[in-house]
């Protein structure tokens, strides 16, 4: 079945400092890819999104390009800020067109002053 | 400009007790569905629905149960609460494009905490 991995955390970083948060994926045919992001003690709210291949989905600062040949969804920023502290999701949704979601485990990205 | 709503945001069960996870959208969505969080699994599909009157089961269905009698609300029903169940529910929502196709962001709620002792 469809699967996300990502990266470890949490990633602990110094304000201003360049982010990346790996994610890869294993499905069928060409999902469609997100990030989502969950402040503490909120929902989730989604960040970005790329629907085909060679798509970059950007918001607030935020990249992640589409890459079919290394079935990758990398999100990366360039210069973190105190208030990007929270927990950010990689997911894919299905074929079914039902917008179901596979997520990836998690990574908690840290900032500091 | 509610969006999702789910109600209670905190519960606490004893084991074997029964309750009812609530969640609205008022976005006129077709599409609704149960998440469970846990640490270090992320997020897991529990049940969906594409429609009043329409679910089907997703990854973890097992000792939960769903009905959609209206495209406003969604409830997510334990039988008979285990510890095992002990998690963070959340409910999405997410429209359905003419086309079919995948790529709708789904609309999460704030989540219920459930602690089963």
């Amino acid at each position: 079945g469809d699967s996300v991995t990502q990266m470890e955390g949490p990633v602990t970083l110094s304000e201003e400092a360049f982010l990346t948060i790996n994610c890869t994926y294993t499905a069928t045919g060409y999902p469609s890819l997100f990030w989502y992001v969950q402040y503490p003690g909120e929902g989730l709210q989604l960040l970005l999104k790329a629907t085909k291949a060679d798509d970059k989905g950007s918001n607030k600062g935020f990249e992640a390009t589409y890459r079919k040949e290394t079935t990758s969804f990398h999100l990366e920023k360039g210069s973190v800020q105190v208030s990007d502290s929270a927990v950010y999701f990689c997911a894919l949704s299905d074929l079914s067109g039902y917008s179901t979601l596979t997520f990836g485990k998690g990574t908690m990205l840290l900032v500091s002053p | 400009n509610a969006g999702v709503t789910q109600t209670p945001k905190f519960q606490v069960l004893k084991t074997g007790q029964s309750m009812t996870l609530q969640c609205a959208q008022d976005m006129n969505h077709e599409y609704m569905s149960w998440y469970r969080q846990d640490p270090g699994m992320g997020l897991r599909l529990i049940h969906y629905s594409v429609g009043a009157g329409i679910t089907d089961q997703g990854e973890v269905p097992n000792g939960y149960n769903v009905s959609r009698s209206t495209t406003e609300d969604f409830p997510l029903r334990l039988l008979s609460a285990a510890p095992s169940q002990t998690s963070v529910y959340f409910c999405a929502s997410s429209y359905a494009e003419p086309s079919g196709s995948h790529n709708t962001e789904a609309f999460f709620g704030q989540g219920t905490r459930l602690t089963v002792v």
